[in-house]
This record gives C-alpha cells, structure tokens and sequence, in this order.
C-alpha cells in the first residue's frame, strides 16, 4: 500500500477485555515502531522492531502489553485485561532503516482510538 | 536525557497572519530534530527534520525552521497561514545517527481564525 495502515480505527472495549490492534507497515520497510498518543500529552514510545532483531520492548508501560511482528511485516499490539487509563490512539510507525542512513523517517499510520468502559 | 518542550499547548492565529510554533529540546549530543503535523484522524505527516546540515530547513507547504543551538531552540515559522494549517504539531529530538527513538514534545494545536 502506499502509507501505513492500521485497524481498527475505532475500538470500545469493556475493562478486563483483551484487544488486538494491526498495523501494516509500508511494504519494504524494515522498522516498525508502535507509540501511545494520550489526551494531552505527547507521543510515547512503546515497541521497535527492526528486521530479525530482537525488538526494543523497553517503552512497554506493562506485562499486559505485548506485541509481535509476523514474517517481518505485519504488526500486532495485544492489551491484556484493560484498563481505562489504556484508553487512547495507538500509532504506528514504520521507516527504512536503510544502513549508514544518517536521518530515518519514521512515517506514521492515522491510529487506532481505544476506548475502555 | 533527551527532551522536548513545546511552549502554548494552543495557539491562535488570523489567516495571513505570521505562524510561529515554539520548540526547545535539551540533548546530551548533537541532536536530529524533527516536526511533524497531524490533522483530524489521521496520522503524523513530516513536515521537516534537521540533521546537522544547514540550520534553516525548508519543509513542506510553506513552513521552515531554524536550529538555534545557542539558544536550543527549533522553532517552526510559516510567513503567512492558510485555513488548511489548522493541526496539531509535534517537535520532536532523535539522538541522531539514525537513532530510532524520537521523544515527541506534548503537542501545539493551531487554530486559524478567518
């Protein structure tokens, strides 16, 4: 496809529910990145996967949040048991990540809005 | 650390008007600074991104900004603004060398007033 996308773009979720967000990268990239826009504050980052690395999970705010990459490309972010404070969009980014790049543009997907009742 | 200071979480401007949106970073090293925009449901687009080349940047639909390292600063400027250019913008500072982790600043919302 031409940009990131993600699905849904709208979720409403009870508290104590699992949800799953999908994010498919721009085809022939190597990064993807996932961060959480909450009411007010700015982007923070959560997950980095690059090619067959082990992922970067430092940004992960809790053991109720994974996330795999499948084959490379397509990306899933699980939220275990919900909370309402895990209300908000959920961004996905992916970039080149080409080697000796000095700059890597990270381009973003328009977000899943996450609701927690 | 790295971080990122956006100064007005909203900003007001009348159409034509001089568009200035404020950005101070504070890095340890030589930083890459990035802004991006985001309008309504969508994602953020890039607008324009310094990497330690000229310190004005030219980006896309008219807006620019210059690397002031004296003064930290990384503030984004448009001569004239448009109705499209109501968004919210985003500064952010990468460690540079394709580091991938940006810190994004909280986010300026500009409104055009006709």
């Amino acid at each position: 496809g031409a940009g990131v996308s993600q699905s849904p773009s709208n979720k409403v979720t009870e508290k104590g529910k699992d949800v799953e967000l999908r994010c498919d990268p721009i085809s022939g990239h190597t990064a993807l990145y996932w961060y959480r826009q909450s009411l007010g504050q700015g982007l923070e980052f959560l997950i980095y996967f690059q090619g067959n690395s082990a992922p970067d999970k430092s940004g992960l705010p809790s053991d109720r949040f994974s996330a795999e990459r499948t084959g490379g490309s397509v990306s899933t972010l699980t939220i275990q048991r919900t909370q309402q404070e895990d209300s908000a969009v959920y961004l996905c980014a992916s970039s080149l990540r080409l080697a000796g790049d000095r700059t890597d543009t990270q381009y973003f997907g328009p977000g899943t809005r996450l609701t927690v009742l | 650390a790295q971080s990122v200071t956006q100064l007005g979480s909203h900003v007001s401007v009348s159409e034509g008007a001089l568009v200035l949106l404020r950005c101070n970073y504070s890095s340890s090293v030589p930083p890459y600074l990035f802004w991006y925009v985001q309008y309504p449901n969508q994602g953020l687009q890039l607008l324009l991104k310094y990497t330690s080349a000229a310190t004005l940047v030219k980006g896309i639909n008219g807006f620019e900004a210059e690397f002031k390292k004296s003064e930290t600063s990384f503030h984004l400027t448009k001569p004239s603004a448009h109705m499209s250019d109501a968004a919210e913008y985003f500064c952010a500072v990468s460690r540079g060398r394709g580091t991938y982790k940006y810190i994004f600043g909280t986010g300026t919302r500009l409104k055009v007033l006709a």
